[in-house]
């Protein structure tokens, strides 16, 4: 079956840069959406189409794809953006596929 | 404002069944597909099944078909899951999901109900 890979955990410190990715060999022909997932929460989708932000995400999300890879970005991060965060796209016959979550520690 | 609120779990021995409903309000129901994903106890998200606007597509994830199924009523706004044969492993809070597409994504979640199959 399809499978979207996403690394466990990644930590970084207020105010830097994290870049999670996402790896599927699919992504090149289908879209990939990104979730957030705060503890005891639902999911809040971040980014849609790759790259595209819903209204009301703060500008310092953004996406972006090459080949195999899907990344999404948080510049400047923040102590509230710690969370899980998951891809997800669709398998060859269009059925909804998740990554594994990425948690994302800001220390 | 977009709601989603399920309910109807809660704790079933194995083997037993639960049906869960989401009611939805806020936006044109009959307009959209909708999903069940579930999140396992410490464990991340999997997508359960879904269900064109007018009933007419159903999908399911493997690990659950012939033993769930999806169902919604257009007219009461309300989405169901009929969960038959449940097993430990299908443990987990569920939620409902509005989706753009048969393939997502998932604009809006509901809050979540916690199905606990257990003995």
């Amino acid at each position: 079956s399809y499978e979207l890979t996403q690394p466990p955990s990644v930590s970084v410190s207020p105010g830097q840069t994290a870049r999670i990715t996402c790896s599927g060999d699919a992504l090149p022909k289908q879209y990939a959406y990104w979730y957030q997932q705060k503890p005891g929460q639902a999911p809040v989708l971040v980014i849609y189409k790759d790259s595209e932000r819903p209204s009301g995400i703060p500008e310092r999300f953004s996406g972006s794809s090459s080949g195999t890879t899907v990344t999404l970005t948080i510049s400047g991060v923040q102590a509230e953006d710690e969370a899980d965060y998951y891809c997800q796209s669709a398998d060859s016959s269009l059925h909804v596929v998740f990554g594994g979550g990425t948690k994302l520690t800001v220390l | 404002e977009v709601q989603l609120v399920e309910s109807g779990g809660g704790l079933v021995q194995p083997g037993g069944s639960l049906r869960l409903s989401c009611a939805a309000s806020g936006f044109t129901f009959s307009s959209y597909w909708m999903s069940w994903v579930r999140q396992a106890p410490g464990k991340g998200l999997e997508w359960v099944a879904n269900i064109k606007q007018d009933g007419s597509e159903k999908y399911y994830v493997d690990s659950v078909k012939g033993r769930f199924t999806i169902s919604r009523d257009n007219a009461k706004n309300s989405l169901y899951l009929q969960m038959n044969s449940l097993r430990a492993e299908d443990t987990a809070v569920y939620y409902c999901a509005q989706c753009g597409y048969s393939y997502g994504p998932f604009d809006y979640w509901g809050q979540g109900t916690l199905v606990t199959v257990s003995s």
